[in-house]
């Protein structure tokens, strides 16, 4: 069935480091992809999305890229901040487009 | 602007007890989604709602029950509540027009079954 595996956490960095964040889907055909955030004690909101190959989601400095022959869609940043710091999640829509499959989390740590 | 709310925000149960978690959204959305979230698991899906009057298991639906009161309103319900149900409980909707539509989350809720 469909999944989604990201890289474990916690990753901590330093302020302005160069983020990444590794996932990787697998998925029958090419379902549309998503990174949510979760800041501490509220629900996950919508970072960035892509919803074809090759497509690049951006938003608040992040980016992502849709890379259908690595079935990847790294997240990335070039400068973090410490409000930066939370759990970040990997999504996909399921094939039937009922549903969205999340990985487990990585959770970011930015210190000053 | 309340866009999805859960209640109750905070729980304590003895095992064997019942409750039911309530959750609303105002965005006229058709498709709506209970997940819980545990430490090294991230999100699994309960139970989802594609549209008023129908629901379907997702993951994790055992020791739970749903019902979709109306195009508003989704609620989870476990019966007998177990230990292993202790977790934070997240309700979302979707408008489940177009297969791509934004997945909005309430607040979450604590649930601690003793």
């Amino acid at each position: 069935g469909d999944s989604v595996t990201q890289m474990e956490g916690p990753v901590t960095l330093s302020e302005e480091a160069f983020l990444t964040i590794n996932c990787t889907y697998t998925a029958t055909g090419y379902p549309s992809l998503f990174w949510y955030v979760q800041y501490p004690g509220e629900g996950l909101q919508l970072l960035l999305k892509a919803t074809k190959a090759d497509d690049k989601g951006s938003n608040k400095g992040f980016e992502a890229t849709y890379r259908k022959e690595t079935t990847s869609f790294h997240l990335e940043k070039g400068s973090v901040q410490v409000s930066d710091s939370a759990v970040y999640f990997c999504a996909l829509l399921n094939q039937a487009g009922t549903a969205l499959i999340f990985g487990k989390g990585t959770t970011l740590s930015v210190s000053s | 602007n309340a866009g999805v709310t859960q209640t109750p925000k905070f729980q304590v149960l003895k095992t064997g007890q019942s409750m039911t978690l309530q959750c609303a959204q105002d965005m006229n959305h058709n498709s709506m989604y209970w997940y819980r979230q545990d430490p090294g698991m991230g999100l699994r899906l309960i139970y989802y709602s594609a549209s008023e009057g129908t629901t379907d298991k997702g993951e994790v639906p055992n020791g739970y029950n749903v019902s979709r009161l109306n195009k508003r309103e989704f609620s989870l319900r476990l019966e007998s509540a177990a230990p292993s149900q202790t977790s934070v409980y997240f309700c979302a909707s979707r408008s489940g027009t177009g297969g791509i539509g934004e997945l909005f989350f309430g607040e979450g809720s604590r649930l601690t079954v003793l």
